[in-house]
């Protein structure tokens, strides 16, 4: 069955205190994972895509690598203002316009 | 570059009545997907539309239709609602390409069913 799953399910964090977000698929034929923000009360928002094991790519204090089923998102010193739910999802499988989606890792950072 | 736009914003209705919520896609997107997201999940793919017409559909009833305009906006209608529809929608523009689309969403739709 093609599915993503994160972990963890939420993250509390103190400010500056580095951590990972995984993402993990059984999606077939992979032709993108993304990783989204998504604030309270809005739609996601596009931060990376990732297209072959290896690839890395880097935003201000996010940096998102990939292997063959799996993905990290790390967040090296965390500020208040990154506090979001992070989504993970692959674009592939049987329908390759189709998205499959995690349920999002909830990223709480305390000053 | 106007971004995804969605309409309306917060609704409520009664179980067994239909509703329209309505996307105008991101300047120069040719591409629109809708999902459901639940409270606390994921967004799950309902449907995507590429002129005109339905190009791919994930595991939701034929009581969710939808519509793609000339002008690349796009409906999505639900008949016959049940509580669990009430959800988050989102609309999500894109240009197909060769290889992966990034998605552009709009801030949704809070459908709400009593």
């Amino acid at each position: 069955e093609d599915q993503v799953t994160q972990s963890p399910e939420a993250l509390r964090l103190q400010e500056g205190e580095s951590s990972s977000l995984n993402c993990s698929y059984t999606v077939s034929g992979l032709r993108g994972l993304f990783w989204y923000r998504q604030d309270p009360g809005k739609g996601p928002e596009f931060l990376f895509t990732l297209y072959s094991a290896g690839e890395e790519k880097e935003k201000e204090r996010l940096k998102a690598t990939l292997t063959k089923k799996e993905s990290f998102l790390h967040i090296t010193a965390p500020k208040p203002e990154d506090s979001a739910t992070y989504l993970c999802a692959v674009q592939g499988g049987d329908n390759f316009n189709k998205f499959y989606f995690g349920s999002g890792t909830k990223l709480n950072v305390k000053p | 570059e106007t971004g995804v736009t969605q309409s309306p914003t917060h609704l409520i209705k009664t179980r067994g009545q239909q509703v329209t919520l309505r996307c105008s896609s991101q300047s120069g997107h040719n591409t629109v997907s809708w999902y459901q997201q639940a409270l606390g999940q994921g967004p799950q793919f309902i449907f995507q539309y590429y002129r005109e017409e339905e190009n791919g559909r994930g595991n939701f009833p034929p009581r969710f239709s939808g519509l793609q305009f000339p002008n690349y906006s796009s409906e999505l209608n639900v008949n016959a609602l049940e509580l669990d529809d009430s959800a988050l929608y989102l609309c999500a523009s894109s240009s197909p390409g060769a290889g992966a689309n990034v998605l552009t969403f709009g801030a949704g739709s809070r459908l709400t069913v009593l």
